[in-house]
């Protein structure tokens, strides 16, 4: 059965800190991994990764795919009270047909 | 720029009633999604389309019909509501083989009575 795991489930920091998000999967098949930040309605992309070792920046957020651990890590420096979300893993399948989702983490940055 | 449009963004139904949820797209998308979001579950995939006339069945089918109208749109029919499927639902678009990211619709809030 395919399946992703993220970790932590949830999360409480202060603005300024730098938090790391985890990212864990066994799937066949795999093609990518996605990050994608969800507020109150529909998530929002963040990034896509296809290969190992290369990380992915934008603005105070980045990520990097590790093929051979099978996980993936999103990194958020500086956070800010706008950063708070749910902060969603995906990894596409099937030749990209399919995606399948972890449960997410809950990051609540307090000011 | 519409991107994936649902609707109803809010219902309510009792159980035993049937409804259909409805989903279109602008992107000219080969591949269409249907999920459910339950708290601490993440999204789970209830239906696909790969391409226009096919459909498959996801992580959690039961209970559930969709059909691929067209190239544009893609329904979920729920034919006699339960209390279990009480949740979030999300339609989404992909270009499709494998091409990148989904595009979620903005979701519709179901409540089953």
């Amino acid at each position: 059965e395919d399946k992703v795991v993220q970790s932590p489930l949830s999360l409480v920091v202060h603005e300024g800190d730098t938090v790391t998000l985890n990212c864990s999967y066994e799937v066949t098949n795999f093609r990518s991994l996605l990050w994608y930040k969800q507020e109150k309605k529909a998530p929002t992309f963040l990034f896509m990764l296809t290969s190992s070792g290369i990380e992915k920046k934008s603005g105070r957020l980045s990520s990097i795919l590790d093929k051979k651990e099978l996980s993936s890590i999103l990194n958020i420096t500086a956070t800010q009270t706008g950063d708070s979300a749910i902060y969603l893993c995906a990894v596409a399948i099937n030749y990209g047909q399919n995606f399948v989702f972890g449960p997410g983490t809950r990051l609540s940055v307090l000011p | 720029n519409a991107g994936v449009t649902q609707t109803p963004k809010f219902q309510v139904l009792k159980t035993g009633q049937s409804m259909t949820l409805q989903c279109a797209q602008d992107m000219n998308h080969n591949s269409m999604y249907w999920y459910r979001q339950d708290p601490g579950m993440g999204l789970r995939l209830i239906y696909y389309s790969a391409s226009e006339g096919t459909t498959d069945k996801g992580e959690v089918p039961n209970g559930y019909n969709v059909s691929r109208l067209n190239k544009r749109e893609f329904s979920l029919r729920l034919e006699s509501a339960a209390p279990s499927q009480t949740s979030v639902y999300f339609c989404a678009s992909n270009p499709g083989q494998g091409t990148g990211r989904c595009h979620f619709g903005d979701g519709t809030r179901l409540s089953i009575l």
